[in-house]
């Protein structure tokens, strides 16, 4: 199977502290994309790197793409508690599907 | 510009009947991609299509499911004779061309009692 898994499942930390997920697949990919989604509501996409980047920001997060792992990394700075959410990473190779993870469980206490 | 648009947001269906699901595509997108999320769940893909065509539902079901995207109006999900089982959310994406971000609908939750 191609899809991504999310590593830790479940996350909690205090509001001010980093959050960091990772995502690990199989197969080689095009791109790799971040969503969140909070409860009951739909994935808001976060980012999306592509294999011939290393590093991508966007804001307070930063994701990095190592293609020889087979892995990304999701790093959330100075977390607040809206960041509380699920995060999944999806994987593209063919442009005709995205694959998703079970996704990483984030709460964020205040 | 409006993002993706699905409805309903929330379906009650009774065992047997048939559950419709509309995706409405961004404004310039024809590709659009159908997931199913049961509960606790990561999201499994369904169907990926483009305007008029189905170009891999490898992930639908074999009976029961259907997918179109006619030319002109909305993406449907057709689920016939629903089961229990079939209660999830369901999720709409699209995107622009192959290999930039798609773009998620917030989902219509079926419920089948």
């Amino acid at each position: 199977s191609q899809q991504g898994e999310e590593d830790p499942q479940a996350l909690s930390i205090q509001e001010g502290e980093n959050a960091t997920m990772n995502c690990s697949y199989k197969t080689s990919i095009n791109n790799l994309q971040w969503y969140r989604q909070n409860s009951g509501r739909g994935l808001v996409h976060l980012i999306l790197i592509r294999s011939n980047e290393r590093e991508k920001h966007s804001g307070r997060l930063r994701v990095t793409l190592d293609t020889s792992k087979k892995s990304s990394s999701l790093l959330i700075t100075a977390s607040r508690a809206a960041d509380t959410a699920s995060y999944f990473c999806a994987t593209d190779n063919t442009g005709n599907q995205f694959y998703f993870g079970t996704g990483t469980s984030l709460t964020v206490i205040p | 510009n409006a993002g993706v648009m699905q409805n309903p947001r929330h379906l009650v269906r009774r065992r047997g009947q048939e559950a419709r699901l509309r995706c409405s595509p961004m404004k310039g997108h024809s590709h659009v991609y159908w997931y199913r999320q049961l509960p606790e769940e990561g999201l499994k893909f369904m169907v990926y299509l483009q305007k008029e065509n189905i170009i891999d539902e490898s992930g639908m079901p074999k009976e029961r499911f259907s997918a179109e995207f006619p030319k002109e109006g909305p993406s449907i999900l057709r689920i016939q004779q629903v089961v229990r089982g079939d209660s999830a959310a369901y999720f709409c994406a699209s995107s622009g061309v192959i290999n930039t971000e798609a773009f998620f609908g917030q989902g219509t939750r079926l419920t089948v009692v």
